[in-house]
């Protein structure tokens, strides 16, 4: 079974301020893929990150990076200098071969200005 | 459009009458996933199709849950008999297949009174 768990329901932070959202994963599949999504107030869930489990190299994107620990099983999302742009449920998922993917509860951010 | 289309955007159904949610997936997509998303919890998965076929329909909550893609683009989801229980907003999402990232369209809110 797989198991994604995303233990910060909601999190609110002044702008400018750094914000990391945690995301930890079960799977007893030795290749998977993680991804993290956006989903604004209009409802769209917006892709923006996919890890396949063999590259553990850390990510960055403009404000936004990453950081994957197999060791902990652990996948989390770190925005630096938080905009109110950024406010959003964001979501954790982890897909295997199956196709399909689990995503966790998600984290509700709030960046208040 | 670019993107994946969801019709309706908004449904209203009695309690046992027979719904029909439509997915238009980006053109040249394969994969295509339904999704259905309670308030306050993550995308739970229904169903995902590679190209024509179900590829996985484990997700499917029950025999009132149909869905299909006969020509490998268009897909229709279908609940019959409607609970008060199915209301919830029904994701749709395609890729160029599997484990990669997917696309997601707006969804439909169904709500069943």
């Amino acid at each position: 079974a797989q198991k994604v768990t995303q233990a910060q329901t909601e999190i609110s932070v002044v702008e400018k301020e750094d914000v990391t959202l945690d995301c930890v994963y079960e799977t007893r599949d030795t290749t998977y893929y993680l991804f993290w999504y956006k989903q604004p107030p209009s409802g769209e869930l917006v892709f923006l990150i996919r890890r396949n489990s063999f590259d553990e190299q850390n990510e960055i994107s403009g404000r936004y990076s990453w950081n994957f620990q197999k060791s902990t099983s652990s996948f989390n999302f770190t925005i630096t200098a938080s905009q109110v742009v950024d406010s959003a449920v964001y979501f954790c998922a982890l897909s295997t071969n199956a196709g399909k993917s689990t995503f966790g509860d998600g984290t509700t951010l709030t960046v208040k200005p | 459009g670019a993107g994946v289309s969801q019709t309706p955007s908004n449904k209203v159904t009695e309690k046992g009458k027979y719904v029909e949610l439509r997915c238009d997936p980006i053109s040249g997509h394969t994969a295509l996933y339904w999704y259905r998303q309670s308030l306050g919890q993550g995308p739970e998965f229904l169903i995902y199709f590679q190209g024509t076929g179900a590829a996985d329909d484990s997700g499917l909550p029950n025999d009132r849950f149909f869905a299909v893609r006969p020509e490998g683009s268009v897909s229709t989801l279908k609940i019959q008999r409607t609970e008060r229980g199915d209301s919830a907003v029904y994701l749709c999402a395609s890729g160029t297949g599997r484990d990669t990232e997917a696309f997601f369209g707006q969804g439909t809110r169904l709500t069943v009174v």
